[in-house]
């Protein structure tokens, strides 16, 4: 089955303690991103990579890494979490631009810092 | 960058009748509008896109709209039922990037 998995799907954690949410997908897609969903913002990109060893800021890449080491891959790391990034965590991908630019998104990653 | 706006934040509605969700682009360059789907606690799922070179497109119940001089970008939902109830979400990009920029979202409700 065609699909994006993110691992945990759920996480409370205290400030300062480094976290990695993991992104895999089985669609041998080029494109992957992260994305973070607050009330009344919408869905707004942080990372994201076009191909293995590339990836590129979205628009709210402060307090975050990612690393695309593998094509299926594409973890988001969290070095020192702090309150303010408390939200629901999207990965998603997407296939070789020229076809359609559909992103399939995981389940998503309710993240809370405390 | 990319700037979206999109209104309503929420929309209701009674079951039959049309709902229309507006969204609003500054870049000129962005060529590429998908709309997406989000249940409760479910993930985002495209439900439609348009490409710049196209006016308007439609599937089933759901058609989208492209005004290009004007910048904005419209769905469109007739005979609206109740698992149409969503929020639904614009958004812009270039064809050739990855950098996706989402409105706000509307919330819809459809009334039986």
């Amino acid at each position: 089955e065609a699909q994006v998995t993110q691992n945990p799907r759920y996480l409370i954690t205290v400030t300062g303690k480094k976290l990695t949410v993991t992104c895999s997908q089985n669609m041998n897609h080029e494109y992957m991103s992260w994305y973070r969903q607050d009330p009344g913002l919408g869905l707004r990109q942080i990372y994201y990579s076009m191909n293995v060893e590339v990836t590129d800021k979205g628009d709210v890449p402060e307090g975050y890494k990612v690393s695309r080491k593998e094509k299926r891959n594409f973890p988001l790391i969290l070095e020192s979490p702090s309150p303010n990034q408390t939200s629901l965590y999207f990965c998603a991908s997407s296939a070789e631009q020229g076809a359609t630019n559909e992103q399939y998104f995981g389940p998503g990653t309710r993240l809370t810092v405390t | 960058g990319e700037n979206v706006e999109q209104h309503p934040s929420t929309l209701s509605v009674q079951e039959g009748d049309s709902a229309v969700i507006k969204c609003t682009y500054s870049d000129s360059a962005s060529n590429y509008f998908p709309w997406y789907k989000q249940e409760l606690g479910k993930r985002p799922q495209l439900i439609i896109d348009i490409r710049s070179n196209v006016g308007e497109k439609k599937d089933q119940r759901i058609a989208v709209t492209l005004n290009k001089t004007a910048k904005h970008f419209s769905l469109h939902i007739t005979e609206t039922q109740p698992e149409d109830s969503a929020v639904y979400f614009c958004a812009a990009t270039l064809n050739t990037g990855n950098q996706f920029y989402f409105g706000t979202g509307t919330s819809l409700t459809v009334i039986p």
